[in-house]
Parts: C-alpha cells; structure tokens; sequence
C-alpha cells in the first residue's frame, strides 16, 4: 500500500547547526509534498511545500529537495534556532490529482542552545 | 482571514459512546479533510468532503461518518466508541482544485 518513511525520528543539533530530514515514499504517482511543523497541543502548520515539477524549494532558512526518480524528499533548516524545536511531518499526496496526504511518522527536533 | 476553527478543544467520553466533533474551514475553501493522530503518530486520513460531497475515505470503519454543510463546515461522527479511537482528531481545509491543506488546532479525544 501507500507508505511514506521518515527518518531520523529524534534529531538534536546545536543552535546555529544544520538539520536534514529525509523522507520516502512509495506512490509513484504522488505529485504533491508539503512538510508541516507541529508544537505541543497545536495542529500541524504548513511550512514548506513542492510539487513534483521542481527539484528545489527554499524560503529563507528552510530549503526542500524532491528526487522524483527515488521518491526521495527532504527537509534542510539553515542556522537552526530554539524556537525551531517541534515535531516535523512529511506528507505526501496520495496518487496524482488527489488532494488527500500520506504523512510520515514525524522527526522530533531539539535545538539546543 | 480566519483559519481553521475547531471544536470542542478536548473530550471525554466513555466506551460505547458516540461522539460529534466540529470544524469551521478557512474563509475561501470549500473541501474539508479530517484525520486521527495517535499519541506520537503521523496523521491518518480518515475522509475528505468538497462541496457537501464525500470526496474519498481512507481506511477507517463505516462507524466513522461525516457531514459537510452549505456554509462548508463539516462534522466527524464517531459511534461506538473504542479505546483506540482516543487521539487527536484534526480537520484541514483547502480551496477546491488546490492541494495545500491548512490544519485547525485539533480536537483531543479520550475513550475511557
């Protein structure tokens, strides 16, 4: 069936570090990806996204790269700060055309100061 | 603009018991998605409504139900309720024909 992986599930850097989150998944035809940002108590807040016709995203300290070819995607921060502590979640769309998410298993994030 | 509203913030309920949760989407969207989070799990999606319609379901029992209304508010309808159904519930909205989804801040859910 349908199944996204995600990898590392903790991951603790020092501030100012880079962090990497790598996800994969299985749907060839999934065409959508977002990652979602999760802090205690609070639904999911999207954070970046990309589709499946570009191979690099980035927004300021936050960067995604798509292989399509294999269907890996991953998630860089960029001078990681305390305040960028969550839980990270990839998705991805379920066949194209669809509008409804795989998410992986989430990264549990510490930036420690 | 308003985001995705949801409600009540946390339930209690009891084995057996049925259950309605609640979720305003944002200004401008019509399609409603709800998903279970476990206690340290990734979202699952339980089903989606665009337009009152049910637009797809995952792989959740026929006890779970849902409604959207004209003003594209939507409802999760849980009956028979179980001890593993306890978890966050959330609601996503998205604008029709658009794949990005906004979520609400979850409904917490207990089975005792």
């Amino acid at each position: 069936g349908e199944n996204v992986e995600q990898h590392p599930s903790t991951l603790s850097v020092q501030e100012g570090d880079s962090a990497v989150i790598k996800c994969t998944y299985s749907d060839s035809a999934s065409n959508y990806f977002p990652w979602y940002k999760q802090e205690l108590g609070k639904g999911p807040q999207l954070i970046i996204d990309i589709r499946s016709n570009v191979g690099e995203k980035k927004d300021q300290r936050i960067a995604v790269t798509l292989n399509k070819t294999a269907k890996h995607f991953s998630l860089h921060i960029t001078e990681t700060q305390p305040e960028d502590s969550a839980v990270y979640f990839c998705a991805a769309s379920m066949g194209s055309g669809t509008y409804k998410y795989i998410f992986g298993t989430g990264t549990r994030l510490k930036v420690l100061a | 603009e308003t985001g995705v509203t949801q409600s009540p913030t946390h339930l209690i309920k009891t084995r057996g018991q049925q259950v309605t949760l609640r979720c305003s989407s944002q200004s401008g969207h019509n399609t409603v998605s709800w998903y279970q989070q476990a206690l340290g799990q990734g979202p699952q999606f339980i089903f989606q409504y665009y337009r009152e319609e049910e637009n797809g379901r995952g792989n959740f029992p026929p006890r779970f139900s849902g409604l959207q209304f004209p003003n594209y508010s939507s409802e999760l309808n849980v009956n028979a309720l179980e001890l593993d159904d306890s978890a966050l519930y959330l609601c996503a909205s998205s604008a029709g024909g658009t794949d990005t989804q906004y979520f609400g801040p979850g409904t917490r859910l207990t089975v005792l």
